[in-house]
């Protein structure tokens, strides 16, 4: 089975600065992929950054970076220069089927 | 183009009722999903559809659950002799492919209300 832990429920961080988000993980695949989706208080998923297990370098979209130690089994979302439109849940998640943690729910500070 | 939808956005309904939850997909993407998320939680998987069939039915929680995508685009989730439990958003994704490495795209979710 699969399984995410997100263990920080709630994050603050002051606009303009950067905020690192913790995910780590259980599989017992071999290859696998790793999902980070925001999702505002409008309810939509929105989806931000992949990384998959083979991939060697860590996965960047814009202001997301991914960073993935595998031996660890952690996929970190960094967002840089966080922006008050970013206050939001944020999901990791691993699938196929998604798996998902529990979120945590950021708030950007002006 | 267009994203995923789903109707209704609400549904509110009684404790021992039936209802239908629908979802049209991105146009061409062959993978679709079900998931349903209580309040505070992380969405979790209820069943996947690759084309026509359920690939993988195991995250439904009993057999008052049942879902369909006989044409291989539009899908119908359905609930039978609702609970109060089953009180939650559903949401629908889909994906080009399906598969670990392709991104699903989530649909704005039909909130369920059972009374």
């Amino acid at each position: 089975a699969q399984k995410i832990t997100q263990t920080q429920p709630g994050m603050f961080v002051q606009e303009k600065e950067a905020v690192t988000l913790d995910c780590t993980y259980d599989t017992s695949d071999q290859s696998y992929g790793l999902f980070w989706y925001k999702q505002p208080s409008s309810g939509e998923m929105i989806f931000l950054i992949y990384q998959g297990s083979y991939d060697e370098q860590n996965a960047t979209e814009g202001r997301y970076s991914l960073n993935f130690q595998k031996a660890r089994k952690s996929a970190n979302l960094v967002i840089s220069a966080s922006q008050l439109g970013d206050s939001a849940m944020y999901f990791c998640a691993i699938g196929g089927k998604l798996i998902f943690g529990q979120g945590t729910e950021l708030s950007v500070k002006p | 183009g267009a994203g995923v939808s789903q109707t209704p956005s609400n549904k509110v309904t009684e404790k021992g009722k039936y209802v239908e939850l629908r979802c049209d997909p991105i146009s061409g993407h062959t993978a679709l999903y079900w998931y349903r998320q209580s309040l505070g939680q992380g969405p979790e998987f209820l069943i996947y559809f690759q084309g026509t069939g359920a690939a993988d039915d195991s995250g439904l929680p009993n057999d008052r659950f049942f879902a369909v995508r006989p044409e291989g685009s539009v899908s119908t989730l359905k609930i039978q002799r609702t609970e109060r439990g089953d009180s939650a958003v559903y949401l629908c994704a889909s994906s080009s492919t399906g598969g670990t490495y392709n991104e699903q795209f989530f649909g704005p979710g039909t909130r369920l209300t059972v009374l």
